[in-house]
């Protein structure tokens, strides 16, 4: 079934350690976002690549960064961890960002 | 700018009741709307979305929604909940054009009693 993977599903990082989370699609969707969401709050949206054009929200904090190396795959780094930054992290794609989204099943981030 | 407003961020119904979470809009243009339910540490999976065309939209695990301009309306109903449908529910709009991003409302958990 096409879909999208997240991995790993848990992640447990130190303080100020470098985490990457990874996202990859079988949809051949050009549209890739990345959303944080905290507990009991709606998903946020940090970034999203239109195909390879990497599109960064206004208050996504500089720690985070996002690679696509291709159309299947997008990385969301953490550079430095901090407490804050625990939540679920989701991956999602879509067709020229018009439409309903196709979501993986998250990344739950610890920080410790 | 679109914004999505969920009325009830806790909903408690007996199983077998009718479940009915609010959701009210605000859209400058035509919007697309969508409904996502979450369970615990899972993604978000969509339940339906209203592009056009019928105003009552019917989706998956027997729930639907009626989209009603004249009240900036898209509530989500089901007639006889059940124990499984608990979770929470996302609300969300999105314009009709490229570069319109899908904005979420606050959400809405579900319970239901036996």
């Amino acid at each position: 079934d096409a879909m999208v993977i997240q991995n790993p599903r848990y992640q447990v990082t130190q303080f100020g350690k470098p985490v990457t989370l990874s996202c990859s699609q079988t949809l051949n969707h050009n549209v890739m976002y990345w959303y944080q969401q905290k507990s009991s709050q709606a998903p946020k949206l940090l970034f999203h690549y239109y195909d390879k054009d990497f599109n960064n929200e206004a208050d996504t904090p500089d720690n985070f960064q996002s690679r696509r190396p291709n159309t299947s795959f997008c990385f969301l780094d953490i550079r430095s961890p901090g407490l804050g930054d625990a939540a679920m992290y989701l991956c999602a794609t879509s067709r020229d960002e018009v439409g309903g989204y196709t979501f993986g099943s998250g990344t739950r981030l610890t920080v410790v | 700018a679109q914004s999505v407003t969920q009325l009830g961020s806790h909903v408690s119904v007996s199983e077998g009741a009718l479940v009915l979470l609010r959701c009210n809009y605000s859209s400058s243009v035509p919007p697309y709307l969508f409904w996502y339910v979450q369970y615990p540490n899972q993604g978000l999976q969509l339940l339906l979305k209203y592009t056009s065309a019928a105003t009552l939209v019917k989706g998956i695990n027997g729930f639907e929604a009626e989209f009603k301009k004249s009240e900036t309306s898209f509530h989500l109903t089901k007639p006889s909940a059940h124990m499984s449908d608990a979770a929470e529910y996302f609300c969300a709009v999105s314009g009709r054009n490229a570069g319109n991003m899908l904005t979420f409302g606050g959400g809405t958990r579900l319970m239901v009693k036996p």
